[in-house]
């Protein structure tokens, strides 16, 4: 299983772009990187999800560089609903055991 | 479309009593999984189940906790004989037969006095 290593916390004004960077050095040929967001008393809400170079959605962008040994996730022009914890996941396709580290606590300020 | 929902939302059980916690998974999804969380921890995976089987208990206690996801009806996940460490928020996700994009539910928050 790859190891996930990603920022404790992060702060951020409204109206900037946030990325937040994820590094796993150890990541298998097979593993995909995933990414959910937690609201405080909430479940976690999956963002998106890719393998290589970028996908976008109408949420955030997913970098992916060619070694694949991190991943940026981008958040444009954060809003003050955008405070929530960010999990960075890898994991196998077809892999039903996700594993959540401590994540990336973003708090965006006014 | 609703989502996953779970109740209830918060309980609150004497140390010995019964907790269950029912799960409802999406529309179209047969794919049920249990998670645990602990303050200030990301969530574990408890159990994954599809209709009446389950498919892996591994990160479940062997005692005192079980799950069942019967043909009609909501997911359950039952802890018998409730101990003060069992205080945690549990979650239950569902899925297609995508397995690692899972939609997850608000939780139960419960409490163990």
């Amino acid at each position: 299983l790859a190891k996930t290593t990603q920022p404790i916390s992060m702060d951020s004004y409204e109206g900037q772009e946030v990325n937040i960077t994820c590094s796993h050095n150890n990541i298998a040929t097979n593993d995909y990187i995933t990414w959910y967001q937690q609201f405080p008393s909430q479940g976690p809400r999956f963002i998106i999800q890719g393998y290589k170079t970028k996908v976008t959605n109408e949420v955030a962008s997913l970098f992916i560089p060619a070694d694949r040994k991190s991943s940026t996730l981008s958040l444009p022009r954060v809003s003050l609903s955008d405070t929530a914890v960010y999990y960075c996941l890898v994991g196998e396709a077809g892999s039903y055991q996700l594993t959540f580290g401590k994540g990336t606590k973003l708090s965006v300020i006014p | 479309n609703a989502g996953v929902m779970q109740n209830p939302r918060h309980l609150v059980r004497r140390r010995g009593q019964e907790a269950r916690l029912r799960c409802s998974p999406m529309k179209g999804h047969s794919h049920v999984y249990w998670y645990r969380q602990l303050p200030e921890e990301g969530l574990k995976f408890m159990v994954y189940l599809q209709k009446e089987n389950i498919i892996d208990e591994s990160g479940m206690p062997k005692e005192r906790f079980s799950a069942e996801f019967p043909k009609e009806g909501p997911s359950i996940l039952r802890i018998q004989q409730v101990v003060r460490g069992d205080s945690a928020a549990y979650f239950c996700a569902s899925s297609t037969r995508d397995v690692n994009i899972q939609y997850f539910g608000a939780g139960t928050r419960l409490s163990v006095l």
